[in-house]
């Protein structure tokens, strides 16, 4: 089956530690994003990518960065300038910016100890 | 004043009621709308797009209204199962590739 898979689900990091956050996308699409979510908020755009070796900030890029070497995968490094990274992680990809459907995967909880 | 707004509810109503809820916009070109649904620590999931004329499916019904820039669902007969957080989605015409989101709506039907 078709889909997105992030991993890990479940991370711990301690500070001062960099982190990647996996996302895979087996459906062909071109463009992907991550997304942060803490308790209780709405889902905030850190960066997104419409095509290979291309991507762009979104509203709360710094203290992030993203790689796009190959059209399925797209991961998020949390780097240690990032204050407040305890948060739910949402990587998400549709078949072209002009497609409607944004599938999601299932999500990755980073904590930071 | 951001760009989607929603009421954060939470909205607590009794099985079977019948619940509605508004989310707003502030981009007068925005091109497409949606309902999507998020469960409690789960990704959110495609609940119905929007469409001008308004549309059903099942016990909700999706409605836009562009001149007053808000989109609404309701939810008919409401389950339990309906308790979630529901989330309104836009895209704008000006950048095609940006989804944006509001912060969701709390929903909890009680027994």
């Amino acid at each position: 089956d078709g889909g997105i898979t992030q991993s890990p689900k479940y991370l711990f990091r301690k500070e001062g530690q960099n982190v990647t956050l996996s996302c895979e996308q087996n459906l062909n699409h071109d463009a992907m994003y991550w997304y942060r979510q803490d308790p209780g908020q709405g889902l905030r755009l850190i960066y997104y990518s419409q095509i290979v070796n291309d991507f762009q900030k979104g509203d709360i890029a710094e203290g992030y960065s993203v790689s796009r070497e190959k059209k399925e995968s797209f991961p998020l490094t949390v780097t240690s300038a990032q204050k407040n990274p305890t948060a739910f992680y949402l990587c998400a990809s549709r078949r072209d910016p002009g497609e409607n459907t944004i599938y999601f995967g299932e999500g990755s909880w980073l904590t930071v100890v | 004043r951001k760009e989607v707004e929603q009421d954060p509810g939470p909205f607590n109503v009794p099985e079977g009621a019948t619940v509605a809820f508004n989310c707003t916009y502030s981009n007068s070109a925005s091109q497409s709308f949606f309902w999507y649904r998020q469960d409690c620590r789960k990704e959110p999931k495609l609940l119905m797009s929007v469409y001008s004329s308004g549309n059903e499916d099942g016990r909700f019904t999706a409605q836009l209204n562009r001149a007053s820039q808000y989109i609404s669902l309701l939810i008919r007969d409401s389950k339990l199962s309906d308790s979630a957080t529901y989330l309104c989605v836009v895209t704008p015409y000006s950048s095609a590739s940006k989804i944006i989101f509001g912060s969701g709506t709390r929903l909890s039907i009680r027994p």
